[in-house]
């Protein structure tokens, strides 16, 4: 249950397009489509905005995006706003009803 | 809407025992698998254990195995983590998670836990 990798910083400029990846193995996210991505603002819960690879939930801007090519995961947020500056962290199903995080990113908007 | 409010964190010394609860209201709380993800202080995230709709699956991540125990009460919408034997590496603060498609979908706002002497 080792966690997934993750780039600990990343930064854009507003307007920008900054892309953060997700790396895992066969066992997880190379095995399932079932990689989930979560923004989480300093002090507050994370909050769900990528599942299923690349389905949105209501109420996320389409500025988020997210895909998979073998067992790297990666989560796009195009157009930069000041309000994505937050920590973003990846989390995939391990099988057995286990699941496993990424140990996150800090996104930096410059 | 979906509210999920834990309780019951606090400071306990090394070796001790803590019981966290998660109050649900808002959705079908039997219907729904619900987990709980713990994040030390300046750390990422962890998830620790999970149990099924009817509490008749449970899973702990392997740190926590034999020493947590997850249960539920569906008549009272609430989950439960009964925690034993805490060491110092278990300082997090510990949230509610209700699971969705594949994902932790709706997050309560989290509990402390500090485990010092």
């Amino acid at each position: 249950q080792s966690a997934l990798t993750q780039p600990p910083s990343a930064s854009g400029s507003p307007g920008q397009s900054v892309a953060i990846s997700c790396t895992g193995t066969s066992s997880d996210v190379g095995a399932y489509n079932y990689v989930s991505w979560y923004q989480q603002h300093p002090g507050r819960a994370p909050k769900l905005i990528i599942y299923g690879v690349n389905q949105r939930p209501s109420g996320v801007p389409d500025r988020f995006s997210g895909s998979k090519s073998g067992n790297t995961a990666s989560l796009t947020v195009s157009g930069l706003q000041a309000e994505d500056e937050a920590d973003y962290y990846c989390s995939s199903y391990a099988g057995i009803n286990k699941w496993v995080f990424g140990g996150g990113t800090k996104l930096t908007v410059l | 809407d979906v509210q999920l409010v834990e309780s019951g964190g606090g400071l306990v010394q090394p070796g001790g025992s803590l019981r966290l609860s998660c109050a649900a209201s808002g959705f079908n709380f039997s219907s729904s698998w619900m987990t709980w993800v713990r994040q030390a202080p300046g750390k990422g995230l962890q998830w620790v254990a999970n149990i099924k709709e009817d509490g008749g699956v449970k899973n702990y991540v392997d740190s926590v195995k034999g020493r947590f125990t997850i249960s539920r009460d569906n008549a009272m919408n609430s989950l439960y983590v009964q925690m034993s034997s805490l060491r110092v590496e278990d300082t997090a603060v510990y949230y509610c998670v209700k699971e969705g498609k594949w994902s932790f979908e709706q997050w309560g706002q989290g509990t402390l836990v500090t485990v010092s002497s």
